[in-house]
């Protein structure tokens, strides 16, 4: 079955950086584009963007434009969404998701709280 | 971008009660890529519905999807005290993906 495993919580400091893992598993890795959403606390869900699985395409929310950055690594299934400068703002947990036969799956979520 | 629109924003019902939830998109989508997730506090969004009327895995037959074009609705047949949470309707055929605003289903 798909699987998508992410890296633990991370405490940051305003003006940092945060990268954060999502290892894919049960399925065809070079199959599917992997999509980063992120939900602040009390808030609603919101979409940063996506990446192809060999790494070569990816597509930011203008919101996110110049901030995050988006790879992949084939040989371990695994995804990144690298988040700069950051702010409280910024704090969410933060999701990989993908659709694969018209079915949405969701990693586990990572906690990002960015405080001084 | 296709915007979601769920409405009511809050939903106060009795235990046993019928809900029922809307989504309206502002450009017809495919049926085959909008979902419905509940969400608790704390949690994780929960895929109910995929496919606008798949359930998915685990998901106990008093939840139901429907609809086509702009219009989706979400019904609970009968509320259990577990049902009461916060419900999302997503697309997820056009990039980027979208999210409504979210329907909370709270006590009476």
């Amino acid at each position: 079955q798909v699987q998508l495993v992410q890296s633990g919580a991370e405490v940051k400091k305003p003006g940092a950086s945060v990268k954060v893992s999502c290892k894919a598993s049960g399925y065809i890795f070079n199959n599917y584009y992997m999509h980063w959403v992120r939900q602040a606390p009390g808030q609603g869900v919101e979409w940063m963007g996506m990446v192809s699985p060999s790494g070569d395409t990816t597509h930011y929310a203008q919101t996110f434009q110049g901030r995050v950055t988006m790879t992949s690594d084939t040989s371990t299934s695994t995804v990144y969404m690298e988040l700069n400068s950051l702010r409280s703002e910024d704090t969410a947990a933060y999701y990989c998701t993908l659709d694969r036969r018209f079915v949405p799956y969701w990693g586990q979520g990572t906690l990002v709280t960015v405080s001084s | 971008e296709i915007v979601l629109m769920q409405s009511p924003g809050t939903l106060s019902l009795s235990p046993g009660e019928r809900a029922t939830l809307s989504c309206r998109a502002s450009q017809s989508i495919s049926s085959s890529y909008l979902a419905w997730y509940q969400q608790k506090p704390g949690q994780t969004p929960r895929l109910l519905i995929y496919g606008a009327s798949s359930r998915a895995t685990g998901i106990p037959d008093r939840f139901s999807g429907s609809g086509s074009g702009t219009d989706f609705t979400l019904t609970i047949s009968r509320l259990e005290p577990e049902d009461f949470a916060v419900y999302y309707c997503q697309q997820y055929g056009n990039s980027p993906w979208t999210f409504g605003q979210g329907t909370k289903v709270e006590i009476k």
